[in-house]
């Protein structure tokens, strides 16, 4: 089934550690994106990729880093994770239609920094 | 810039009865479009309608409905015949014709009492 899967689903971690947030979608889009988004309040883009080799940063000024090597896979990496990166990451790839695109959504990482 | 506005930060329905989530955005351009996205607790979150700012006529798909009043650039969701898997956080959602970058709202919750 085509879908778009996000793992961890949860991860606690210590200050200064190093992590991989992975992302996969299993439709052929070309378009992902990472969201992150604290607790009741609304998503900021921070990462996005038009496709393979292609990554651009969001509106949103964050610390981590994307690659974009294989049409399904748009993983985030923190070389040095701090609590203030606790929050809610989401990824998301579109249909690519040429008007009002859709959003799928994986479920989430919740990542919590100590 | 653009910006979304929901001023609800949390609204109750009644199971079977009809609730409307407000949503008010600013722009200066013509060409853009607008979505509402639902995010059950834990689960993926999901496009639940869209409009065409160049369609006049109010988008619609099952119990769900907007109200698109474009001078007043308003973009109202209106839920029908509620039932308890509607309870969810609703965004409202821009995008620019000009870009691939949505633009949330900060969210409103929605609770569905039996």
């Amino acid at each position: 089934e085509a879908d778009i899967y996000q793992t961890p689903r949860y991860l606690v971690i210590g200050t200064g550690k190093k992590i991989t947030l992975e992302c996969s979608q299993t439709m052929g889009h070309d378009k992902m994106y990472w969201y992150q988004q604290d607790p009741g309040m609304e998503l900021h883009l921070i990462h996005y990729s038009y496709g393979v080799n292609s990554t651009e940063k969001g509106d949103l000024s964050s610390e981590s880093t994307v690659s974009r090597i294989r049409t399904e896979h748009f993983p985030l990496t923190l070389e040095s994770a701090r609590p203030s990166h606790t929050s809610q990451y989401l990824c998301a790839s579109s249909d690519d239609r040429a008007y009002g695109e859709k959003l799928f959504f994986g479920s989430g990482t919740q990542l919590s920094v100590l | 810039a653009q910006t979304v506005t929901q001023s609800q930060p949390e609204m109750s329905v009644q199971e079977a009865e009809t609730v409307t989530l407000s949503c008010t955005y600013d722009t200066s351009e013509s060409d853009y479009y607008l979505f509402w996205y639902k995010q059950p607790p834990s689960r993926q979150m999901i496009l639940v309608i869209r409009q065409e700012a160049y369609k006049q006529q109010n988008a619609t798909e099952n119990r769900f409905s907007v109200n698109f009043q474009k001078a007043a650039k308003s973009f109202s969701l209106k839920i029908s015949d509620s039932q308890l898997g509607d309870a969810a956080m609703y965004f409202c959602a821009y995008r620019s014709g000009n870009t691939d970058k949505l633009i949330f709202g900060t969210g409103t919750r929605l609770q569905v009492f039996p």
